[in-house]
């Protein structure tokens, strides 16, 4: 089965980093571009970024909302996909989900990792 | 920046009933990059319909989607209980120099 586990999520205070992980198994990791995704506590979804696969030269794009901020890379070789954030802000605080990009979609979904940013 | 906006943004409606969601976009859209999700409280969001108009796999019939540019809509034929939820699109698409993603607000389909 197509698994993707989020982890690193936390109490993390406004101006800090946090790295996030997304472990995937199931599928042939390194054919796939990954994306993150976030959801602010009773809002909707909000794209952060996505990496392509290296077929695509592991290009990546970021929401503009957040550019500059964060960096999303990936570990191939271990089948793992990076969330890196910096200078978090209250505004930060929610559930970050990973996902597969398949074409121009994603799925599936990881279970998510809650990070909240508070002093 | 694309950005979609989903009409309306409660819809109410019973059991049995047809539903009809809408999702705009500010700039063209190709249908092979537009998708819907239903998220139920609690879970993580579910494709339901890739490229516009194609189910996802075990999704049930009475979900289709159609449209092309602007203007896509996501049709529930007859309302399972199950099927109250929320209700996003997704689109990716290139503008000026960029290339990015974007959902729309969410459309929640609620028990009347």
């Amino acid at each position: 089965d197509v698994q993707l586990v989020e982890s690193g999520g936390g109490l993390v205070q406004p101006g800090r980093s946090l790295r996030l992980s997304c472990i995937a198994s199931g599928f042939t990791f390194s054919d796939y571009g990954m994306t993150w995704v976030r959801q602010a506590p009773g809002k909707g979804l909000e794209w952060l970024g996505v990496i392509r696969s290296e077929s695509y030269g592991a290009t990546t794009d970021y929401a503009a909302s957040v550019k500059g901020r964060i960096t999303i890379s990936r570990d191939d070789s271990r089948g793992i996909a990076y969330l890196q954030m910096n200078a978090l802000k209250t505004e930060d605080t929610g559930m970050y989900f990973c996902s597969r990009v398949w074409n121009s979609w994603f799925d599936p979904w990881g279970q998510g990792t809650l990070v909240t940013v508070s002093s | 920046e694309i950005v979609l906006t989903q009409s309306p943004g409660t819809l109410s409606l019973s059991p049995g009933e047809r539903a009809t969601l809408s999702c705009r976009s500010s700039q063209s859209v190709s249908r092979s990059n537009l998708a819907w999700y239903q998220q139920k409280p609690g879970q993580t969001p579910r494709l339901l319909i890739y490229a516009t108009s194609n189910r996802a796999t075990g999704i049930p019939d009475r979900f289709s989607g159609s449209g092309s540019g602007t203007d896509f809509t996501l049709t529930i034929s007859r309302l399972e209980p199950e099927d109250f939820a929320v209700y996003y699109c997704l689109q990716y698409g290139q503008y000026g120099s960029s290339r990015g993603f974007s959902f729309g607000p969410g459309t929640k389909v609620d028990i009347k």
